[in-house]
């Protein structure tokens, strides 16, 4: 069975700290792992990444992929209250179709 | 740029009533999800449509039937409701078209929220 973890579930810092949130997968048929985050309603793109090593960028945000170990870890620098939300990892499956397995979150919470 | 559009935003059902789900999308994807999200197990997947006239079960199936009317639009129906199908669900679309291509990103709808009695 396709298997997505993430943790912690839940994680409450106060802003200015960084943070560093773990997915770690058992799946077949592995294309690519994907972040998204989900403030008050949909979840919204942040990341894919396909090959190990290689870290990907967006401002405060990064997240690398480790295809050996199985895992990504998404961090966050210089936290804002504006973070606060929940952080979905998902790994897409090539199945016939375009299939996500997504784990169960983490509800990362910014106190100021 | 409505993207995503799912109707009703919220709704309360009483068990043993039905009810459909619609979700549209104007960015001509041809594939398109159902999920429910419920507290401390993410995203399930419950059906999706690669293409119009094509549908597929996901994890979770059960109780729910789908419709690709077009290109455009995916409805998801409960026949008969039960309280375990209280949840938030999200309609999604992709540009994936078949094969082994894609890049797994997915547009989410805003979510319909479903409480049954």
């Amino acid at each position: 069975e396709d298997k997505v973890v993430q943790s912690p579930l839940s994680l409450v810092v106060h802003e200015g700290d960084t943070v560093t949130l773990n997915c770690s997968y058992e799946v077949t048929n592995f294309r690519s792992l994907l972040w998204y985050k989900q403030e008050k309603k949909a979840p919204t793109f942040l990341f894919m990444l396909t090959s190990s090593g290689i870290e990907k960028k967006s401002g405060r945000l990064s997240s690398i992929l480790d295809k050996k170990e199985l895992f990504s870890i998404l961090n966050i620098t210089a936290t804002q209250t504006g973070d606060s939300a929940i952080y979905l990892c998902a790994v897409y499956l090539i199945q016939g179709a375009q299939k996500l397995v997504f784990g169960q979150g983490t509800r990362l919470t910014i106190n100021p | 740029n409505a993207g995503v559009t799912q109707t009703p935003k919220f709704q309360v059902l009483k068990t043993g009533q039905s009810m459909t789900l619609q979700c549209a999308q104007d960015m001509n994807h041809n594939s398109m999800y159902w999920y429910r999200q419920d507290p401390g197990m993410g995203l399930r997947l419950i059906y999706y449509s690669a293409s119009e006239g094509t549908t597929d079960k996901g994890e979770v199936p059960n109780g729910y039937n789908v419709s690709r009317l077009n290109k455009r639009e995916f409805s998801l129906r409960l026949e008969s409701a039960a309280p375990s199908q209280t949840s938030v669900y999200f309609c999604a679309s992709s540009t994936y078209s078949g094969g082994t291509q894609g890049t797994g990103e997915l547009f989410f709808g805003e979510g319909s929220r479903l409480t049954v009695l």
